[in-house]
């Protein structure tokens, strides 16, 4: 079966500090998407990035940046020098693939709520 | 360009009672997804259309529960009758492409059944 497990419910830090919220997996496909979306006040699910798990290259954007290890099963995000604007809830999921590509039908953690303090 | 709209934002029913929930995706998606949060609980696949069509409804809970989309554009999702377990937020996502798990979301309809 597969499962995605967030075990962080809520993470509290102040402004400037770095923060990784994890994320593991599993599945019994061998190729399969990760993906992280963030939660806003404002309701929608925002998407951040999908990995494929052919690709384990860590990958950065801005302050932003993921550490994909298949041996662990984990898909772990860090933000660093985190901003207040940073605070939302953020979930991690899984796919199947279909054809090569990502199927729609994501199977997601519970979230871990990141308050960011200024 | 809209996003995913989604109407309404909060709807409170006794059980026993109809709710139809309604979303409109960007345009020229051709994938519309529907998924549901429990409290406390994973946000949940319920079903995706490719265009009119259903493609998967393996997520639905059970036949209370009816989705459509004519035309392929806007989508609707019905509860009849609503129970206490329904009580959730249903969110829409919508995708250009099939295969690249990029959904756009809405902002969801939070469903409260007393």
């Amino acid at each position: 079966a597969q499962k995605v497990t967030q075990a962080q419910t809520e993470i509290s830090v102040v402004e400037k500090e770095d923060v990784t919220l994890d994320c593991v997996y599993e599945t019994r496909d061998t190729t399969y998407y990760l993906f992280w979306y963030k939660q806003p006040p404002s309701g929608e699910l925002v998407f951040l990035i999908r990995r494929n798990s052919f690709d384990e290259q860590n990958e950065i954007s801005g302050r932003y940046s993921w550490n994909f290890q298949k041996s662990t099963s984990s898909f772990n995000f860090t933000i660093t020098a985190s901003q207040v604007v940073d605070s939302a809830v953020y979930f991690c999921a899984l796919s199947e693939t279909n054809y090569g590509g990502s199927q729609g039908n994501l199977i997601f953690g519970k979230g871990t709520k990141l308050s960011v303090k200024p | 360009e809209a996003g995913v709209t989604q109407f309404p934002s909060h709807s409170v029913i006794e059980k026993g009672q109809t709710v139809t929930l309604r979303c409109d995706p960007i345009s020229g998606h051709d994938n519309l997804y529907w998924y549901r949060r429990v409290m406390g609980k994973e946000i949940k696949f319920l079903l995706h259309f490719v265009k009119e069509s259903k493609q998967d409804e393996s997520g639905m809970p059970n036949n209370r529960f009816l989705a459509e989309r004519t035309g392929g554009t806007y989508s609707t999702l019905k509860v009849q009758p609503a129970e206490l377990e329904d009580s959730g937020v249903y969110f829409c996502a919508s995708s250009q492409g099939r295969y690249t798990g990029e959904l756009f979301f809405g902002e969801g309809s939070r469903l409260t059944v007393l």
